[in-house]
């Protein structure tokens, strides 16, 4: 079975400074794929960025990376240069491909930035 | 306009209710979801569609079924709808050809069944 996991329920942030959302998993899988979901208080699912198991370098998506460290099962989300409009929760979510499919999703984070 | 939508967007309803929520889609994916979501929880998957002719129980299926009309057009129906049903339902749909397969969520229909 797979499993995500966000252990910060609730992080602060000024404008301008960057902020790291943490990730965990767990799967015995090799092939599998992490993605990270914003969702404003709107309440829509917006896709951030992705990451292969078997992709060499950490992905980069504008202000958005993930630190992306394999023998740790961390999938970390970093924002740089945070914005007002960046305050969401976040969603960390695996895929893994020899299923059927189906997104893992965590808990979530609620970011909040402070001007 | 919108790759996703999701019709209606709202919708209150009572305990024993048929309701159908409708998904559709411009983005040409084959693939098709339905994710309820409820409060201060991730998402989690109902059934989903590879094509036309494949239809699959999620975790959580009971008390839902589901109909892919057309590549574009994936329904979700409460069969007889309970206060437990109530939640943030999200429809997606992904690109199996796509090197990563992202899913990529409508707007949401928020239920609530009174």
């Amino acid at each position: 079975a797979q499993k995500i996991t966000q252990t910060q329920p609730g992080m602060f942030v000024q404008e301008k400074e960057a902020v790291t959302l943490d990730c965990t998993y767990d799967t015995s899988d090799p092939s599998y794929g992490l993605f990270w979901y914003k969702q404003p208080s709107s309440g829509e699912m917006i896709f951030l960025i992705y990451q292969g198991s078997y992709d060499q370098q950490n992905a980069t998506e504008g202000r958005y990376s993930l630190n992306f460290q394999k023998a740790r099962k961390s999938a970390n989300l970093v924002i740089s240069a945070s914005q007002l409009g960046d305050s969401a929760m976040y969603f960390c979510a695996m895929r893994v491909y020899a299923s059927y499919g189906k997104l893992t999703f965590g808990q979530g984070t609620i970011l909040t930035v402070h001007p | 306009d919108a790759d996703v939508t999701q019709t209606p967007r709202n919708r209150i309803t009572k305990t024993g209710k048929r309701i159908m929520l409708e998904c559709s889609q411009t983005k040409g994916h084959d693939r098709m979801y339905w994710y309820r979501q409820d409060p201060g929880l991730g998402l989690r998957l109902i059934y989903y569609s590879f094509d036309v002719k494949d239809i699959n129980k999620g975790e959580i299926s009971d008390g839902y079924s589901v109909s892919r009309q057309a590549q574009a057009k994936f329904s979700l129906s409460l069969e007889s709808a309970i206060p437990n049903q109530t939640a943030l339902y999200f429809c997606a749909t992904s690109d199996f050809q796509s090197r990563t397969d992202t899913q990529y969520f409508g707007p949401g229909t928020r239920l609530t069944v009174l």
